[in-house]
């Protein structure tokens, strides 16, 4: 099946850890994207991706990181620089320039 | 940037109702697309219009570019309809997408 994969669904962190969100698409699109969503509010990005070995920082990039060394895969990295992590995290991804986004299912993150 | 609004907040409805969503964008707008997410939190495309009008079965929607808006129709209403409707459009070329803050619709057997 063609889509949007993130992994874990829930994960759980202690305070000062890193941690790394796994997301994989098998649309081949060219570009993919990091969204944050905080209860009762709209989407915000974090950090997107053009084509592999190129990303820019989004709205709220601070304290996060990410990598894009192949075409299927934008892993993001919660910092323990980030203050305020809990939240639930999605990726997307699309062809490229403004043509239809696809979104995963999301992993929510909780500091413990 | 542009700003994307939309109204109401908060919709109740009885099962079998019709209902209206608005989507306003501050900026001319070359993409828009209605999203409506579960109650898992997963986003569910419903329709990519950056004008004109397209209908999906009980929903349909239309963007008026040149007025800066967009409307989600929602007919005969059902309970699996409930959960936050999203808009939004991208920001420059790019992709990136601004996102309303969301309508959330409570639909009542």
């Amino acid at each position: 099946d063609g889509g949007i994969t993130q992994s874990p669904k829930y994960l759980f962190r202690k305070e000062g850890q890193n941690v790394t969100l796994s997301c994989e698409q098998n649309l081949n699109h060219d570009a993919m994207y990091w969204y944050r969503q905080d209860p009762g509010q709209g989407l915000r990005l974090i950090y997107y991706s053009q084509i592999v070995n190129d990303f820019q920082k989004g709205d709220i990039a601070e304290g996060y990181s990410v990598s894009r060394e192949k075409k299927e895969s934008f892993p993001l990295t919660v910092t323990s620089a980030q203050k305020n992590p809990t939240a639930f995290y999605l990726c997307a991804s699309s062809l490229g320039g403004n043509t239809e986004a696809f979104f995963g299912q999301g992993t929510r993150l909780t500091v413990v | 940037g542009i700003q994307v609004e939309q109204s109401p907040p908060d919709l109740i409805l009885q099962e079998g109702a019709n209902s209206t969503l608005r989507c306003n964008f501050s900026d001319s707008v070359n993409n828009l697309q209605w999203f409506h997410q579960n109650p898992w939190g997963q986003l569910i495309n419903l329709f990519y219009i950056p004008s004109g009008t397209k209908q999906n079965g009980r929903l349909s929607a239309t963007t008026v570019a040149t007025e800066r808006y967009s409307l989600l129709y929602i007919s005969s209403s059902q309970t699996t309809d409930s959960g936050v409707y999203f808009c939004a459009s991208p920001s420059g070329n790019t992709g990136k997408l601004i996102f309303g803050q969301g309508t959330t619709l409570q639909v009542k057997p």
